[in-house]
């Protein structure tokens, strides 16, 4: 069974890098799939970060595109998210997800890690 | 504002049957049979529901169906149980390296 477990600080300070991980087990991300990051802002819907596969290929929402970073872990058993020169918008809880890229659906997803962007 | 336009809330009795629209454009939803559709109790992981418009993950019941016409795509569920009580949500593939989400309609089981 595909697991995934988001972690890092609850509270980051405005302009500086929010910086997550996520702890995949009973699958390998390098035999395939993309894995990707996923926000929802309080009483808002979600919003797709962007994505990676096993390689390194990434892939971002052209929105948030100039302020994000994904990168998977060498061990291939992690993937992390850096938001870079955050405001109090990028408040909400962020989710992990394996990708099925092509039909574009997330098959199993994390519980959710809350991020508060406050001084 | 999300991308796609999904109801806030839709309700139905037990044993109903309660559809829940998510509209898009031509860009996304009407362009791509690449819909997929997500239930999500709060505190918990969100599920899969549909993937490609209209078809179930093992383990989905099939009480729960989707399907697209034009620029907005559909999600019914037949049969209401108390446990559908949920937050749902659509996703489309938009081009362009693309994803949108809609904003999510809280079902009632009334």
């Amino acid at each position: 069974q595909v697991q995934l477990q988001e972690s890092g600080p609850g509270l980051v300070k405005p302009s500086e890098t929010l910086s997550l991980t996520c702890a995949v087990s009973g699958y390998s991300i390098s035999r395939g799939y993309y894995w990707g990051w996923i926000r929802q802002p309080p009483g808002k819907g979600l919003e797709w970060i962007g994505s990676i596969d096993h390689s390194g290929n990434t892939y971002y929402n052209p929105s948030l595109k100039s302020r994000v970073t994904i990168s998977v872990g060498t061990s291939k058993i992690q993937f992390s998210l850096k938001l870079s020169s955050v405001t109090a918008a990028d408040t909400a809880l962020y989710y992990c997800a394996r990708h099925f890229r092509g039909p574009d659906y997330f098959d199993y997803w994390g519980q959710g890690t809350l991020v508060t962007v406050s001084s | 504002q999300s991308a796609l336009t999904q109801p806030p809330s839709a309700s139905g009795s037990p044993g109903q049957s309660v559809t829940i629209s998510c509209t898009g454009t031509s860009s996304d939803v009407g362009a791509y049979n690449y819909v997929s559709w997500y239930q999500h109790h709060p505190g918990k992981a969100p599920k899969l529901m549909i993937y490609e418009v209209s078809k179930r993950p093992s383990g989905v019941p099939d009480r729960f169906s989707g399907s697209k016409s034009g620029n907005t795509a559909s999600l019914t569920v037949s049969g209401l149980q108390a446990e559908d009580e949920a937050d749902y949500y659509c996703s489309s593939f938009a081009g362009s390296n693309n994803l949108v989400f809609g904003g999510g309609t809280k079902l009632t089981v009334l």
